[in-house]
């Protein structure tokens, strides 16, 4: 069973502040490292994927980086509004030998409030 | 088109009924997958198939039965469920399999009573 962490469970965040969460996962046999953004009653919306060791990636005011070794990635979230409230889900996918496509293991998620 | 679609959005089954799940993509993607998502989890693996084929099974019970009629469509039958199967069903596709972006709709909320 593979382990993949995420802190903290919920954060309220005042709008304009900055915020930043973590997801941990396994070291090895790592091939990529997924953020997703869900909103209730939506499709979970992809965010990054990530697979370097290093990786920084951005998408507007929402970023993430990647560390493989060590097994974490951080999202951070710059001035924070009222429609990035959402639970932000992290996904390790793990590197699969046989061949042929394989499923992502999710964290539990943040479940990240914007305080108007 | 870049939209995954789940009908329905809600069902009520009984025990003893016969139900399916649908999702259908139209992006070409050749990858798909059924999650399951119980109330303060995070979504589970159930199926992937790979070129229509059923390349993954995550050791799911048999009163679930996928099926991959073509490359735009799988469906998830369902038989004989139990309470404790009610949860989100979460459908993904991926353009190939590994590393690459999942897709998901927006599943079909299934009670079972």
């Amino acid at each position: 069973i593979l382990n993949v962490e995420q802190s903290p469970q919920s954060l309220h965040v005042q709008e304009g502040d900055s915020t930043n969460f973590t997801c941990s996962f396994p070291s090895s046999n790592f091939y990529a490292l997924h953020w997703y953004r869900w909103e209730t009653a939506k499709s979970p919306e992809a965010l990054f994927v990530m697979t370097l060791n290093g990786d920084e990636k951005k998408k507007g005011r929402i970023s993430a980086t990647l560390n493989t070794k060590e097994g974490y990635s951080y999202l951070y979230i710059k001035g924070s509004q009222p429609e990035d409230s959402a639970t932000y889900l992290c996904a390790f996918h793990q590197m699969y030998s046989g061949g042929g496509a394989d499923g992502l293991t999710f964290g539990k998620g943040t479940h990240l409030i914007i305080q108007p | 088109d870049t939209e995954v679609t789940q009908t329905p959005k809600h069902l009520v089954m009984g025990m003893t009924n016969k139900k399916s799940l649908k999702c259908e993509q139209h992006m070409g993607h050749r990858a798909m997958y059924w999650y399951k998502q119980k109330a303060k989890k995070p979504p589970e693996l159930m199926f992937v198939y790979s070129y229509e084929k059923l390349s993954i099974n995550e050791s799911v019970p048999s009163r679930f039965s996928p099926e991959c009629p073509n490359s735009s469509l799988l469906n998830l039958h369902l038989h004989a469920l139990q309470p404790e199967d009610s949860a989100l069903y979460l459908c993904a596709s991926s353009q190939r399999s590994g590393g690459v972006e999942q897709f998901f709709g927006p599943g079909t909320r299934l009670t079972v009573l």
